[in-house]
């Protein structure tokens, strides 16, 4: 399995709702992202996780909550969003080198298209 | 991380070769060169990376320049397959832990006609 699997691929909700993105790979990677893309620009990171473990958070708002169960699993827990964070959402994974290996490629996700009413 | 810059756009004939291009002139020595495409509404894809030396596999070709502050991505026979938005990034591994960083700039979109 050389996929990473994102559900759902669309998301329609309200501005009060609670919903939560998923994110699953069966590669072993040990690192997973998420990434928010606008429509005509380019992935922005979100969060990184490395080895379950939340690594980078790149000053996202509260009302975005990521989360990793184990080391397949990556969610991303939305509430109280407003409209401007309509987005694609994409999540990624990747090998987790130790100390002076090598960065391989980040394997993506296809998405999901979130709309916030 | 450095920054990348790249043509905003580019036309290619299908079956010719795709020559795209991108500069990096703040490049660190530990940093490598890293090629990303994204066919539209899809997760980006990974093409190729290299850090010094010329490098291919079956998607395409990087060519570095020997000061390291260009490089040029090379699909050697476009397809309309091909069309989509190309992401040129510089990168090292973050903070010398076992994850890495990508920040994508603006991309180069190549639409490869008939």
């Amino acid at each position: 399995d050389t996929e990473v699997t994102q559900t759902p691929k669309h998301l329609v909700m309200g501005m009060t709702n609670k919903k939560s993105l998923k994110c699953e790979q069966h590669m072993g990677h040990r690192a997973m992202y998420w990434y928010k893309q606008k429509a005509k620009k380019p992935p922005e990171l979100m969060f990184v996780y490395s080895y379950e473990k939340l690594s980078i958070n790149e000053s996202v708002p509260s009302r975005f909550s990521p989360e990793c169960p184990n080391s397949s699993l990556l969610n991303l827990h939305l509430h109280a969003l407003q409209p401007e964070d309509s987005a694609l959402y994409l999540c990624a994974s990747s090998q987790a080198g130790t100390g002076g290996s090598i960065f391989y490629g980040y394997t993506f996700g296809s998405g999901t298209r979130l709309t916030v009413v | 991380d450095a920054k990348t810059t790249q043509p905003t756009s580019m036309d290619c004939a299908e079956g010719r070769a795709a020559n795209l291009p991108c500069n990096h002139s703040t490049i660190s020595g530990n940093e490598y060169v890293y090629w990303y495409r994204q066919i539209h509404s899809q997760g980006p894809q990974y093409i190729i990376h290299g850090l010094k030396n010329n490098e291919t596999n079956e998607m395409a070709s990087l060519i570095i320049t020997e000061d390291r502050k260009s490089s040029t991505l090379i699909l050697p026979h476009a397809t309309l397959r091909d069309t989509a938005v190309y992401y040129c990034i510089v990168s090292v591994m973050a903070g010398g832990t076992s994850y890495g960083k990508l920040t994508f700039g603006q991309g180069t979109i190549l639409t490869v006609h008939p």
